[in-house]
């Protein structure tokens, strides 16, 4: 039974579309995260939400928005892609935000052309 | 701010090698500290963590002291396998965000 479940593995785009990344985590946590991957592997936050509430948002372009519909789920929406959009994005999630641990789903690798 | 510092990678290692890759970090505060893999394909997996001064995180073979004196949080197997190959990420997490800081990570190969 997956923890964090992240929806399409792969998504291959072109520039200019809209385009969606589903996450549900059955963990009970109360803390999601969204992070992307960039091409040389290194991990960045992007968003975290605790209980519905946007807690961090790290410079991200505003044609990234989160939503949370409920604590069991967060799903980013991504407008007007471009080439520097290609990652791979985590969802995560966690119980707590106070130096605890995260749970990582498998990835989204998006590719835009 | 925070930071973590990973050593270079790729590291390229035959079976049953010792193992050890270094990180070292900078925060305020008393950050726990992680260690993730990331096997291909796949999302990263928790490998092991401290969340004190001298605390010693295990799981796997692998281990890594939390080392407060020269903020560092090496990692370590005595004897590595085929099956250990992957990018290994050392973390961070201070404050009360949850955000976590990565390094930069560092492959692993291990050649039979």
């Amino acid at each position: 039974d997956t923890a964090v479940s992240q929806t399409p593995k792969y998504l291959v785009t072109q520039m200019g579309n809209d385009k969606s990344i589903k996450c549900e985590q059955n963990l009970g946590h109360d803390t999601m995260y969204w992070y992307k991957q960039d091409s040389k592997k290194f991990l960045k936050i992007m968003f975290s939400y605790n209980n519905k509430e946007l807690i961090i948002n790290e410079t991200v372009p505003n044609r990234f928005s989160p939503k949370s519909p409920d604590k069991a789920h967060l799903n980013l929406h991504i407008n007007s892609l471009e080439l520097g959009d290609s990652a791979v994005y985590f969802c995560a999630s966690s119980q707590g935000r106070d130096r605890v641990e995260a749970f990582f789903g498998q990835g989204t690798r998006l590719t835009v052309v | 701010g925070d930071s973590v510092t990973q050593m270079e990678g790729p590291v390229t290692l035959s079976e049953e090698a010792f193992l050890t890759i270094n990180c070292t970090y900078t925060a305020t505060g008393y950050p726990s500290l992680f260690w993730y893999v990331q096997y291909p394909g796949e999302g990263l997996q928790l490998l092991l963590k401290a969340t004190k001064a001298d605390d010693k995180g295990s799981n796997k073979g692998f281990e890594a002291t939390y080392r407060k004196e020269t903020t560092s949080f090496h990692l370590e197997k005595g004897s590595v396998q085929v099956s250990d190959s992957a990018v290994y990420f050392c973390a961070l997490s201070s404050g009360n965000t949850g955000k976590l800081i990565f390094g930069q990570g560092t492959t692993l190969q291990v050649k039979p």
